[in-house]
């Protein structure tokens, strides 16, 4: 089976920082993708990680572990405009076909 | 920039009428394919295409088909539209090669 798991809500306050997890049991991986939504929106791309390791990328990076099957977001100085969904994705083995997590609504308060 | 377009944001259909939904892209992309989402659930594929004239079934292609002619466009029909089909519906699409997904605006159907 195949399994994508992050949580549902989080809330975090302007200027600060918040990391959202997700973890992944899929039969079969190549890489992991973050996308953000804004209400009414369709997703747009952040990030894509297929190694170990960090990715920086000015406010937002995002981490993978492939031994793990964990991935995190860490978003930085946060500011209003991050209120937003955003959606962990695994693709496997290159095929393109993407699994959706079901989405970590974030929301920031001034 | 990769352009995908969907031929409406909002769309009110009776049970029982057939609904088209097109999606069209101007970036020569192989890959489209066709999403619903709704609160709780998800992202869930429908239908994907590789190429022309090509489909393969995705996680809930029940009471949906598709259409792909011409490269540029992919449609997703409801042969008879019933309330649970009522959602957001998103087209992507991908160069090939495991890149990232680009999503049109979406189409918020109602079947009253």
């Amino acid at each position: 089976g195949q399994n994508i798991d992050q949580p549902t809500e989080m809330t975090a306050t302007e200027g600060a920082i918040v990391q959202i997890n997700c973890t992944y049991q899929t039969s079969g991986f190549n890489g992991l993708f973050w996308y953000q939504q804004h209400a009414g929106e369709a997703p747009t791309f952040l990030s894509y990680n297929v190694l170990d390791g960090l990715e920086e990328k000015g406010r937002f990076s995002s981490f993978l572990s492939r031994s793990k099957g964990y991935s995190y977001l860490l978003l930085k100085e946060l500011q209003m405009k991050d209120s937003a969904s955003y959606l962990c994705a695994v693709t496997k083995n290159r095929d393109d076909k993407i699994i959706f997590g079901k989405g970590t609504r974030l929301h920031i308060l001034p | 920039d990769v352009k995908v377009t969907q031929s409406s944001r909002y769309l009110v259909k009776r049970t029982g009428e057939k609904v088209f939904l097109e999606c069209v892209q101007d970036m020569d992309h192989e890959n489209m394919f066709w999403y619903r989402q709704d609160p709780g659930l998800g992202l869930r594929l429908i239908y994907f295409s590789y190429d022309v004239k090509m489909k393969e079934k995705g996680d809930i292609p029940e009471g949906y088909s598709v259409s792909r002619e011409k490269k540029e466009r992919f449609s997703l029909i409801l042969e008879s539209a019933s309330t649970n089909q009522t959602s957001m519906y998103l087209c992507a699409t991908s160069d090939g090669g495991g890149n990232e997904q680009y999503f049109g605006p979406g189409t918020r159907l109602t079947v009253t």
